[in-house]
């Protein structure tokens, strides 16, 4: 199975802070990386599909970069709703996996 | 808009077999491909597998022994079962629509989740 590792696990950051996370696959998964938001008592939701494509209706403060095996989700300016659990999850092969996620919590 | 909603059990014993169905309304399900996922605070979210509406799955390999999805076209549903379930398989359990795009696939679409306690 790949391997998906988030950094940071948790982070306190502050509104309209810029924040970037981090998720390293353990082989090379091209650009098939995606990442979710989940909120406490709810399922996660899509925001970035193929590393950097910005999933219908999600705010354009969220951006993804990367291929190959690192991968970055930046939120350009944190609003309050954007604390949160977010994690990355590749789509290259089977099983998917997902990375064990990062905290953003209001500092 | 699309919506998904898991129903089942909420209890199952252990070597029982979890049984869950996922509803889907707003489309088809004959469009496409549908998952299932679990999320546990000891193992994170955990891909199950996923199912076309054809019939043909794809299952997690560390499953795979104890794991069948099936689809229902006639009732826009698909369900899960899980034998000989333990405590391991306590857990949230979500349904999901995976969607194709730019040669990439994600799940964009979700169930609300529902809880499974293996206990006697």
């Amino acid at each position: 199975d790949i391997q998906m590792t988030q950094s940071p696990s948790s982070l306190s950051a502050s509104v309209g802070d810029r924040v970037t996370i981090t998720c390293r696959a353990s082989q090379s998964i091209n650009n098939y990386l995606n990442w979710y938001q989940q909120k406490p008592g709810t399922a996660p939701n899509l925001l970035i599909y193929a590393a950097s494509r910005l999933q219908s209706g999600v705010s354009s403060r969220f951006s993804g970069s990367g291929s190959g095996t690192d991968f970055t989700l930046t939120i350009s300016s944190l609003q309050p709703e954007d604390f949160a659990t977010y994690y990355c999850q590749q789509s290259h092969s089977s099983p998917r996996t997902f990375g064990q996620g990062t905290k953003l919590e209001i500092k | 808009q699309v919506q998904l909603q898991e129903s089942g059990p909420g209890l199952v014993k252990p070597s029982e077999t979890l049984s869950l169905t996922c509803t889907v309304s707003g489309a088809s399900i004959s469009t496409g491909y549908w998952s299932w996922i679990r999320q546990s605070p000891g193992k994170g979210l955990e891909w199950i597998g996923y199912i076309y509406y054809s019939g043909s799955t794809n299952y997690n390999p560390s499953l795979k022994s104890r794991v069948t999805i099936s689809v229902d076209t006639s009732k826009n549903q698909f369900s899960l079962k899980l034998s000989s379930v333990t405590a391991a398989d306590t857990a949230l359990y979500y349904c999901a629509r995976l969607s194709f795009s730019h040669g990439s696939s994600a799940l964009d679409i979700w169930g609300q989740g529902t809880m499974v306690t293996v206990s006697s």
